[in-house]
């Protein structure tokens, strides 16, 4: 069936370190693709997407592209800081014959150290 | 106010209390959602609304009781819950059902926990 799949967590990192978090899906059709973060004590935010083959969605310096040969959609980001310390959910979307399809991952929690 | 704005932020009650979640959003959204997030599982999709009709029921127990007046306002009205009810519940929004293509606008969420 249709799933998204991110590494476990937490991914725990100084500050500026480079940042990846992998995200891989199982989809039957075409979905689109999204990257939401919640910080401690709120809900989610939505972060980046992407709708289509090779498309990168890029938000305060996250960035994510859209890979369907290999099935990914890895957050990235060159230089964390503290702020960015928050749980990170990937998602896909899938529409077809006017439904929807909408799966989340379980998260990745990242923790930044000063 | 802008946004989705959801009441109260925490929740405690017992399993034979009876209490109501509420969700309202201000952005001239048609469709409006629960979820129910819980540690270490993906997020559920419990509920969905568009145009104040329920569109989906994703197998939820009868304890959980949605309501819609009007496509502004989202209520979870909660009884009998179980321990394992606990968890974090999530309104969101979107445009249309279809625009949830350009993702989703969440609140803050109502932090329950079932004595």
């Amino acid at each position: 069936g249709d799933s998204v799949t991110q590494m476990e967590g937490p991914v725990t990192l100084s500050e500026e370190a480079f940042l990846t978090i992998n995200c891989t899906y199982t989809a039957t059709g075409y979905p689109s693709l999204f990257w939401y973060v919640q910080y401690p004590g709120e809900g989610l935010q939505l972060l980046l997407k992407a709708t289509k083959a090779d498309d990168k969605g890029s938000n305060k310096g996250f960035e994510a592209t859209y890979r369907k040969e290999t099935t990914s959609f890895h957050l990235e980001k060159g230089s964390v800081q503290v702020s960015d310390s928050a749980v990170y959910f990937c998602a896909l979307i899938l529409i077809t014959s006017g439904t929807y399809k909408y799966i989340f991952g379980t998260g990745t929690r990242l923790k930044v150290l000063a | 106010e802008t946004g989705v704005t959801q009441t109260p932020r925490h929740l405690v009650m017992g399993m034979t209390n009876k209490k109501s979640l509420k969700c309202e959003q201000h952005l001239g959204h048609n469709a409006m959602y629960w979820y129910k997030q819980s540690a270490k599982k993906p997020l559920e999709l419990m509920f969905v609304y568009s145009l104040e009709e329920r569109v989906e029921n994703n197998s939820v127990p009868s304890r959980f009781s949605p309501e819609c007046p009007n496509s502004s306002h989202l209520f979870l009205h909660l009884h009998t819950l179980q321990p394992e009810d606990s968890a974090l519940y999530l309104c969101a929004s979107s445009q249309d059902l279809l625009a949830v293509s350009r993702g989703y606008t969440f609140g803050s969420g109502t932090r329950l926990t079932v004595v």
